[in-house]
């Protein structure tokens, strides 16, 4: 049982729709993490936040907008997205050991 | 940066037999070093890592790595694999004063037949 949780799962959208991916951590951990995995390329770092606050900005589109309430949430707002952004998205967090914690990601599908 | 290179995109291998995935970084200042496994529809799953100390690091479902500075390599090494190591493998490397910026190659899809 990851103790990253995603939801949702999966997500079909629209180019003109407005959607959200929620991310929650229950390891105790202070930094999250957006990724995203495309199809035959590395894993690509979008944004880190640290003790809620967003230290990495990846050169990622404004379309992707992210959220972070507390250190346990993060959000990922979607609007006005392109067929090349879909994409498993996968949230991570990490603490002290740097190691990355992954969720099970979120399948976008934008038509 | 960092880059990772993963020099095998995919790799056969038969069950009960050894596997080694091959792992190298680009830089000599001090790293840190992540493999995950990746099975489908999950997310990356942390197998070992090398923060400091021994260069051979042993991980989870009987995976070790040897960290090798002077050849800037991290392979991953298993005596005998089982049909459920079927999976793609990542490396992953950040530079010691890089708080959480994971840099990953491509990715080495291991697959194990009977």
């Amino acid at each position: 049982e990851t103790g990253v949780t995603q939801t949702p799962r999966h997500l079909v959208m629209g180019m003109t729709n407005k959607k959200s991916l929620k991310c929650e951590q229950h390891l105790g951990h202070n930094a999250m993490y957006w990724y995203k995995q495309s199809a035959k390329k590395p894993l690509e770092l979008m944004f880190v936040y640290n003790f809620k606050e967003q230290t990495e900005n990846n050169s990622v589109p404004s379309r992707f907008s992210p959220e972070c309430p507390n250190s346990s949430h993060l959000f990922l707002h979607l609007h006005t997205l392109q067929p090349e952004d879909s994409a498993l998205y996968l949230c991570a967090s990490s603490q002290a050991d740097r190691a990355l914690h992954f969720g099970n990601g979120t399948r976008l599908t934008v038509t | 940066a960092q880059s990772v290179t993963q020099l095998d995109s995919q790799v056969p291998v038969f069950e009960e037999a050894p596997v080694e995935l091959r792992c190298n970084y680009s830089s000599s200042v001090s790293v840190y070093l992540f493999w995950y496994v990746q099975y489908p529809n999950q997310g990356l799953q942390l197998l070992l890592k090398y923060l400091s100390g021994s260069t051979l690091v042993k991980g989870i479902n009987g995976f070790e790595a040897e960290f090798n500075k002077s050849q800037t390599s991290f392979h991953l090494r298993k005596p005998s694999v089982h049909i459920s190591d079927t999976a793609e493998y990542f490396c992953a490397v950040s530079d010691a004063d890089s708080w959480g910026k994971l840099q990953f190659g491509a990715g080495t899809q291991v697959v194990v037949t009977p």
